[in-house]
């Protein structure tokens, strides 16, 4: 097992384009949480999913964004047209849901600067 | 809504000495978890200590420790023996209990340096 894996771990794109974002989680892990990261903050929920169920998104998540776990396995994220304000970095976390521990494993994360 | 401040930007200590970083929240629930994350400069977020609110023992993990006052919604992280490795931006977060999810709520942080 090599933890939560996050890909690409930067992305430099131009206002206005698309961006996905890719997270691999832990195998038998089947809750997965997005955040996203700006510089000298703390980590914001975006959404989380179990299994394939996209269960709660955050207000932050705005209609350009779009989360999916198609298979219960891996998930992406992606932007579309990108703004300046996106500029953050994008961590993923995972865990398996009722082991009582409430412990969430996250990804080294992927950074996005707009231009 | 449950939240989380960290009101130390930045703390430094020397190498081999004890430095403890600050945390308060606030939430109406009684039972919770709260958390310290370290986040080095490779920005893996790493679990560092967990404490159960309806444990009244404070949690320890090696040089690792909490000081947790349930009454005054205080949570805080003593690292004691410092070392070079515990340089990194230090998280405090919440999580409910009963609510079906993991979801955390973060402070803004704390960098620590440890000066050799």
């Amino acid at each position: 097992d090599t933890g939560v894996s996050q890909d690409p771990r930067h992305k430099i794109t131009k206002r206005g384009q698309n961006v996905t974002f890719r997270c691999d989680p832990i195998s038998e892990h089947n809750r997965l949480y997005w955040y996203r990261q700006t510089l000298g903050q703390g980590p914001e929920f975006l959404t989380y999913f179990q299994n394939e169920a996209q269960l709660e998104k955050s207000r932050l998540l705005s209609d350009r964004f779009s989360a999916e776990r198609p298979k219960g396995s891996f998930s992406t994220l992606e932007i579309q047209r990108t703004e300046q304000g996106d500029s953050a970095m994008y961590l993923c976390a995972s865990t398996l849901s009722n082991s009582g521990a409430n412990v969430l494993t996250f990804g080294a994360g992927s950074r996005l600067t707009v231009l | 809504a449950q939240t989380v401040t960290q009101s130390q930007p930045e703390m430094s200590v020397q190498e081999a000495e004890t430095v403890t970083l600050s945390c308060t929240y606030d939430t109406s629930e009684s039972d919770y978890y709260l958390f310290w994350y370290k986040q080095p400069p490779s920005r893996q977020m790493i679990l560092v200590i967990r404490q159960e609110a309806y444990k009244q023992q404070n949690a320890t993990e090696n040089r690792f420790s909490v000081n947790f006052q349930k009454a005054a919604k205080s949570f805080s992280l003593k690292i004691s023996d410092s070392q070079l490795g515990d340089a990194a931006m230090y998280f405090c977060a919440y999580s409910r209990t009963n609510f079906g999810n993991e979801k955390l709520t973060f402070g803004t942080g704390t960098r620590l340096t440890i000066i050799p």
